[in-house]
């Protein structure tokens, strides 16, 4: 596709459930992010795929969340028994670092049009 | 740890008129720093990219400039439009840790036909 994608745009969901939600990268991009937008919080870093290494997981608030990236392209972010506290607008972004000869500072962050989390 | 500020949080101006957002950053240790647009609802859209060793980047109204040893970023809107109206949001690449983004809270401009 020309651009990220994001599934679903929303979800709502009871608390204590589990959610997914989904993210296509584009396409050639070797780095995925995962960012999460609440009011109090502004924008903030959540999980950093890159390549085949092993993700950073330095940004999830707690163990009752996961990520996965599957064959390097997609990835799916988990939330186990969602807490009310979760809701929030989840977005991914790719970029192309990890290219050989990409210079740091010319690495741009693409992002998808986000999923909102509501969790009631 | 980074930290990164917008200045003003909101700002409404009349059509036409030339603007500046402001974003400041207390490590200058950075890659670069990207200047994004978000619509209500939306997600980010890229509006420009300052490598660390350049000074400002230009893209039809909008110049961005970067003045990394004070730790400063200027966002400058020419002949603004009620087209023009979102959130402008700062963030930067530190040159320490993983390649994230740290972001601003943001500034909320409101042109007004």
């Amino acid at each position: 596709g020309a651009g990220v994608s994001q599934s679903p745009s929303n979800k709502v969901t009871e608390k204590g459930k589990d959610v997914e939600l989904r993210c296509d990268p584009i396409s050639g991009h070797t780095a995925l992010y995962w960012y999460r937008q609440s009011l109090g919080q502004g924008l903030e870093f959540l999980i950093y795929f890159q390549g085949n290494s092993a993700p950073d997981k330095s940004g999830l608030p707690s163990d009752r969340f996961s990520a996965e990236r599957t064959g390097g392209s997609v990835s799916t972010l988990t939330i186990q028994r969602t807490q009310q506290e979760d809701s929030a607008v989840y977005l991914c972004a790719s970029s192309v670092r990890g290219r050989q000869g990409l210079p740091l500072g010319t690495i741009e962050q693409f992002f998808g049009p986000g999923t909102r989390l509501t969790v009631l | 740890k980074q930290e990164v500020t917008q200045i003003p949080a909101a700002l409404s101006v009349p059509e036409g008129e030339n603007l500046v957002l402001n974003c400041s950053f207390t490590d200058s240790a950075i890659y670069n720093l990207q200047w994004f647009r978000q619509d209500p609802g939306k997600g980010l859209t890229s509006l420009l990219l300052i490598q660390s060793s350049q000074r400002e980047q230009t893209s039809g109204r909008l110049n961005a400039s970067l003045d990394k040893s004070s730790g400063r970023s200027t966002l400058y809107i020419a002949a603004s439009q009620p087209g023009d109206s979102a959130t402008y949001l700062c963030a930067v690449i530190s040159n320490f840790g993983n390649e994230k983004l740290t972001f601003g809270t943001g500034t909320r401009l409101t042109i007004i036909p």
